[in-house]
């Protein structure tokens, strides 16, 4: 089967820096992908890693080693509207087009 | 806003009864998969819809159905609801083949409660 780990609450002040960790089980791999979920609101998507290596959006980052099944997610000058829950996600081809997430960071920015 | 749209926002209903649930996605958009989403935790891949046939499905049992339309709409229904299928549902479309789509638009989702 396919599992993510990621850590359950993470807590930062604005402007500071933070990483989200996210280690994967598959038995096959596409890539992996960010999204943020606002309490009572949609997930959205953020970035995807198919590559080894560092992919950066403005103030965040995403990062893929696949060799390790790790990747994380940075996000830099914290502002309090980042105050989210933030998912990773793989895609498993040998597991019926499946994706699966992970059970999400719940990430605190305080004033 | 992504253009992905779902209803009812709420519903609540009783053990043992059958629900449908409704999602448009943005025209253009081939692929649609239903999640559904416990409190505190990640969402659940149920199955996804590749030009009006299923393509994938995950580990939820057949009384767990679905249908896509070729006007881009889409149905997720319920039968002999559970309380464990309390949940938010979420449906999520994108553009394109079905495999190696990795960024997908997800709708409001539907908060549904089995009392």
């Amino acid at each position: 089967g396919q599992s993510l780990e990621q850590p359950s609450e993470v807590t930062a002040v604005e402007g500071a820096i933070v990483q989200i960790n996210c280690t994967y089980q598959t038995s096959g791999f596409y890539g992996l992908s960010w999204y943020q979920q606002h309490d009572g609101g949609a997930p959205t998507f953020l970035s995807y890693n198919a590559l080894d290596g560092l992919e950066e959006t403005g103030r965040f980052s995403s990062f893929l080693s696949r060799s390790d099944s790790y990747g994380y997610l940075l996000l830099q000058e914290l502002q309090m509207k980042d105050s989210a829950s933030y998912f990773c996600a793989v895609r498993d081809p040998n597991a019926g087009n499946m994706l699966t997430f992970g059970g999400g960071t719940r990430l605190m920015v305080k004033p | 806003e992504t253009g992905v749209t779902q209803s009812p926002t709420h519903l609540i209903k009783t053990r043992g009864q059958q629900v449908t649930l409704r999602c448009s996605s943005q025209s253009g958009h081939n692929t649609v998969s239903w999640y559904q989403q416990a409190l505190g935790q990640g969402p659940q891949f149920i199955f996804q819809y590749y030009r009006e046939e299923e393509n994938g499905r995950g580990n939820f049992p057949p009384r767990f159905s679905g249908l896509q339309f070729p006007n881009y709409s889409s149905e997720l229904n319920v039968n002999a609801l559970e309380l464990d299928d309390s949940a938010l549902y979420l449906c999520a479309s994108s553009p394109g083949a079905r495999t190696t789509e990795n960024e997908q638009f997800f709708g409001p989702g539907t908060r549904l409660t089995v009392l």
